[in-house]
C-alpha cells in the first residue's frame, strides 16, 4: 500500500541548517514531493525530483534520495524565521494522485 | 499569471445540508485534482478530473461529487455533511502532471 512518514516536529536555530526526513512505501512512484504549508494556507510547492535521481539542488534547497531505503531528505541551507512552517513529503506517478505523509513542524528560533 | 483561487474562503454548514465549493485553475492546466486536510494531518486525495472526465478518485464515499468545466474551472459538491467533514479543502491544478499547485483552500466547519 501506499504510506508517507515523516517526522513530527523540528526545531533549529536561525543560520543553521534544517533536514527534514520522510520515509515512503510505494517502489512505483515516480516522483517525490516537498511542499510547505504557511498557517492559514494553501500548500507552495517547494521542489521535487525524480525517482532515477539521487539528489536535486535548488538554491538552499537540497534534496536527497535513497531509493534503495525509500528515504527522502530535504535540507534547508542557512535557515531563516521565514521557513517556520509545516513540510509535508508527497509521493505520485505522473499524472496521478499525490499520497502526503502528516507533515513536519519546523520551528527556526531567532 | 494568474494562480489557482478557491471559493469561499471560509463556510459553516450544519449535518445534513450540502455544499458546493468552487475552483479556478491556473491559466492553461487542464487537470484539478481535490484534496481533504483534516486538522493537523496532510491532504487525502478525493479525486481528479483532467478535461471534464472524472480521472481517479480516493477512497471518500459518492456522496462526494465532482464537476469540470470546459474552462477547466471545477466543482466539488459533498451531499448530506457529516460532523467528520470538517477540513480544508485544497484544489490543485497541473498540466504536465507531475507538478500541481494548489489554491489556498476552502475551510469547511460542519456543525
Amino acid at each position: 500500500g501506499e504510506d508517507v512518514e515523516q517526522s513530527l516536529f523540528l526545531s533549529v536555530r536561525e543560520g543553521d541548517s534544517s533536514v527534514i526526513n520522510c520515509t515512503y512505501t510505494d517502489s512505483s512512484s515516480t516522483y517525490l514531493y516537498w511542499y510547505k504549508q504557511e498557517p492559514g494556507a494553501g500548500l507552495q510547492l517547494l521542489t521535487y525530483i525524480f525517482s532515477n535521481m539521487d539528489m536535486k539542488q535548488d538554491q538552499r534547497l537540497t534534496v536527497l534520495l535513497n531509493k534503495k531505503d525509500k528515504h527522502l531528505s530535504l535540507r534547508i541551507a542557512d535557515t531563516q524565521t521565514g521557513d517556520s512552517a509545516i513540510y509535508f513529503c508527497a509521493e505520485g506517478s505522473y499524472g496521478n494522485k499525490l499520497v502526503f505523509g502528516a507533515g513536519t513542524i519546523l520551528r527556526v528560533k531567532s | 499569471e494568474t494562480g489557482v483561487t478557491q471559493s469561499p474562503t471560509h463556510l459553516i454548514k450544519t449535518r445534513g445540508q450540502q455544499v458546493t465549493l468552487r475552483c479556478s485553475s491556473q491559466s492553461g492546466h487542464n487537470t484539478v485534482s481535490w484534496y481533504q486536510q483534516a486538522l493537523g494531518q496532510g491532504p487525502q486525495f478525493i479525486f481528479q478530473y483532467y478535461r471534464e472526465e472524472e480521472n481517479g478518485r480516493g477512497n471518500f464515499p459518492p456522496r462526494f461529487s465532482g464537476l469540470q468545466f470546459p474552462n477547466y474551472s471545477s466543482e466539488l459538491n459533498v451531499n448530506a455533511l457529516e460532523l467528520d467533514d470538517s477540513a480544508l479543502y485544497l484544489c490543485a491544478s497541473s498540466l504536465t502532471g507531475n507538478e500541481q499547485f494548489f489554491g489556498p483552500g476552502t475551510r469547511l466547519t460542519v456543525l
